[in-house]
């Protein structure tokens, strides 16, 4: 049983790059996310997925665009990287979004230069 | 604008201590307040939970206090041990979409 499973683990971007964060969980959640951790400013989500085919902005949503493929998966996608979004990425996933555990994957190290 | 505001942002507790982390929220329509434990290089793992209609909720070492007038709520941690340095996220969730909203984490050291 995997769970949520992220890749790639770590990345380095050129600035103006493109790229895709893949997440997957096999748990048959309804709601996954998004989320960058940077220091002093905790977990911050990006976006959010209530469900298959859904998506929703959250608080720090600039800059990216996500693609809810099926139950099971939940890109994240930045189109331009800018150093500003080096970080720690993190999905997650719940099976719904209101009073249950939410599972993280590991992250994904992501560095613009 | 920080939904849930946590404090402090780092906590040094000795052996055998209570380590206590703060947080603070505004929007009424969270109606479901989790902590989440992170070890380096690693997730975050769910805690401990608390729904509002509760003011205080403990399992083993680790209790949630909630003030709901204040709009607060906390955690603490008795007989602090050095396995439980890590970081410590509060977190609230709306219940008019279910996001998952989270402070900005407090790094604990328990020393020895």
């Amino acid at each position: 049983n995997a769970g949520v499973t992220q890749t790639p683990k770590f990345q380095v971007l050129k600035t103006g790059q493109s790229m895709t964060l893949q997440c997957a969980q096999d748990m048959n959640h309804n709601s996954m996310y998004w989320y960058r951790q940077d220091p002093g400013m905790g977990l911050r989500l990006i976006y959010y997925s209530a469900s298959e085919g859904t998506t929703d902005k959250g608080e720090v949503p600039n800059g990216y665009n996500v693609s809810r493929l099926n139950k099971r998966e939940f890109s994240l996608r930045l189109e331009s990287a800018a150093p500003s979004q080096t970080s720690v990425y993190f999905c997650a996933s719940s099976p719904q979004g209101r009073g249950t555990e939410a599972f993280f994957g590991q992250g994904t190290r992501l560095t613009v230069v | 604008q920080q939904q849930v505001k946590q404090s402090p942002q780092s906590l040094i507790v000795q052996k055998g201590g209570i380590s206590i982390i703060n947080c603070a929220y505004e929007n009424t329509a969270f109606d479901y307040f989790p902590w989440y434990q992170q070890f380096p290089g690693k997730g975050p793992a769910l805690l401990i939970a608390i729904r509002p209609d509760v003011s205080e909720k403990k399992e083993g070492r680790f209790t949630i206090s909630f003030n709901k007038s204040a709009k607060q709520f906390s955690l603490h941690i008795m007989d602090s041990q050095p396995g439980d340095s890590a970081t410590y996220f509060c977190a609230a969730v709306n219940n008019q979409g279910g996001k998952l909203i989270f402070g900005q984490g407090t790094e604990l050291s328990v020393k020895p």
